[in-house]
């Protein structure tokens, strides 16, 4: 299977803050890699596929990029309201894995 | 809309087995890959497998094999998971969700939450 390592695991940001997060595939998954926000006792949310690609009514704020083995997500400028835990998924190939999340606070 | 709709949570007994659905509407049911997801706190999201309900194609990931089994109705547009031989590492939340063709799962049910415990 094909491990992707996420970091940090925490942040803790003030709003405003340029918020980055990082995911290292163990081997090449191409740009098939998705990133998903999930709040407190909510379903895990698409923001961002391929890699790069933000999904259909997710703010601007929030973008990806990378290719291969190395992926980061970045939040540029970090709201109140972007509480939530973080995750990388790779979608290149069976089976599908998901890195170990990112927890977002905002002091 | 694309909705999923899934069960409500378990309470289960070890040993014992449990059948959760995932309601489907708004889209051509047959024709998209349901992704099963599984949760637990510490443990991060882990992949179960997928079902493409027209066809009846399915695919485990190994760890879930024997475990988890998948089935579809067209005729209700409902897919199921079904977990047997339950232990305390299947307490956990369960997820169904969709692409909306390829990369990344776009739509997800509201989660199913599963018990195990004596």
């Amino acid at each position: 299977s094909i491990v992707m390592t996420q970091t940090p695991k925490f942040l803790l940001v003030s709003a405003g803050d340029r918020v980055t997060i990082t995911c290292k595939a163990s081997q090449s998954v191409s740009n098939d890699v998705a990133w998903y926000q999930q709040k407190p006792g909510q379903s895990p949310k698409l923001l961002i596929y391929f890699a790069s690609n933000r999904y259909t009514g997710v703010p601007d704020r929030f973008t990806g990029s990378g290719y291969g083995t190395d992926f980061t997500f970045t939040i540029s400028t970090v709201q109140a309201e972007d509480l939530a835990v973080y995750f990388c998924q790779q979608d290149y190939t069976s089976p599908r894995t998901f890195g170990g999340g990112t927890k977002l606070e905002i002091k | 809309q694309v909705q999923l709709q899934q069960s409500g949570a378990e309470l289960m007994k070890p040993g014992a087995s449990v059948k959760i659905s995932c309601k489907a509407t708004g889209y051509t049911f047959s024709n998209y890959w349901i992704e099963w997801v599984k949760q637990r706190p510490g443990h991060g999201l882990e992949w179960i497998g997928e079902i493409l309900p027209g066809d009846i194609i399915t695919n485990y990931n190994e760890k879930f094999k024997g475990k988890a089994t998948f089935t579809a109705d067209t005729s209700s547009n409902t897919a199921y998971m079904q977990l047997s031989s339950l232990t305390s590492e299947d307490s956990a939340v369960y997820y169904c969700a969709r692409r909306v063709i390829k990369g990344g799962f776009a739509y997800w049910g509201q989660g199913t939450l599963v018990t195990v415990s004596a």
